[in-house]
């Protein structure tokens, strides 16, 4: 059964910092593009970064570049997400999802507050 | 553009034909792809590549493209459909390889 777990999410100040961890199972993890997407409370789906199967090739969303950056370890089935300087339109759930041209795979999503 | 565009809302009756509309430029060389989403749930892939359905995914979900336009049909709409449903494609933009729509808020009458 594959499963994407979300976490490290938690209330944060403004112009903090936070790094978001995805656990993979059940699939080849090192195949697979990887994504973070996001949910700002009662609204829609943001896309926000991708990431190759071998990190070669890495894209941002304008609204998290040089702020975010994603990055993943094969060798523990992990995708990360360190996010700087946090603002408040930051808060979201934040996904994890598998694949490159469609996502088939989703966590349940970690929340991110954040708030002084 | 890099921006697709959904309806806010659709509703159906029971058992009744709906389409979902998704919108872009993008969509005229990357296939949309659908998610299903229930309040306080992640995401579920329902269409791929323009009308593939994922293991589980009933039948009465299809999908298709006409020019910059996707459609989402359901067929005979049950009330477990009731759910925000979002697009999403590639994007030829190198700045911004993937964009999702606004998502619309289906409800079963």
């Amino acid at each position: 059964e594959v499963q994407l777990v979300e976490s490290g999410g938690g209330l944060v100040k403004p112009g903090g910092s936070l790094r978001l961890s995805c656990a993979a199972s059940g699939f080849i993890f090192s195949a697979y593009t990887m994504n973070w997407v996001r949910q700002t409370p009662g609204k829609g789906l943001e896309w926000l970064s991708s990431i190759s199967s071998s990190s070669t090739y890495i894209f941002y969303a304008d609204s998290v570049k040089g702020r975010f950056t994603i990055s993943r370890d094969n060798a523990k089935n992990s995708l990360y997400l360190q996010m700087n300087n946090l603002r408040a339109e930051d808060t979201a759930v934040y996904f994890c999802a598998s694949g490159y041209d469609y996502f088939d795979y989703w966590g349940q999503g970690t929340l991110l507050p954040v708030s002084s | 553009s890099s921006e697709l565009t959904q309806d806010p809302a659709v509703s159906v009756a029971l058992g009744q034909t709906v389409r979902i509309t998704c919108q872009g430029d993008s969509l005229r060389s990357s296939y949309a792809s659908w998610y299903q989403q229930k309040p306080g749930q992640a995401p579920v892939l329902v269409i791929y590549a323009k009308n593939n359905r994922p293991s589980g995914i009933p039948d009465r979900f299809s999908g298709s493209t006409s020019g910059n336009t996707a459609s989402l049909t359901i067929t005979g709409a049950q009330a477990e459909d009731e759910a925000d449903y979002y697009c999403n494609s590639r994007d030829s933009s190198a700045y911004r390889p993937v964009v999702f729509g606004g998502g619309t808020k289906l409800t079963v009458l």
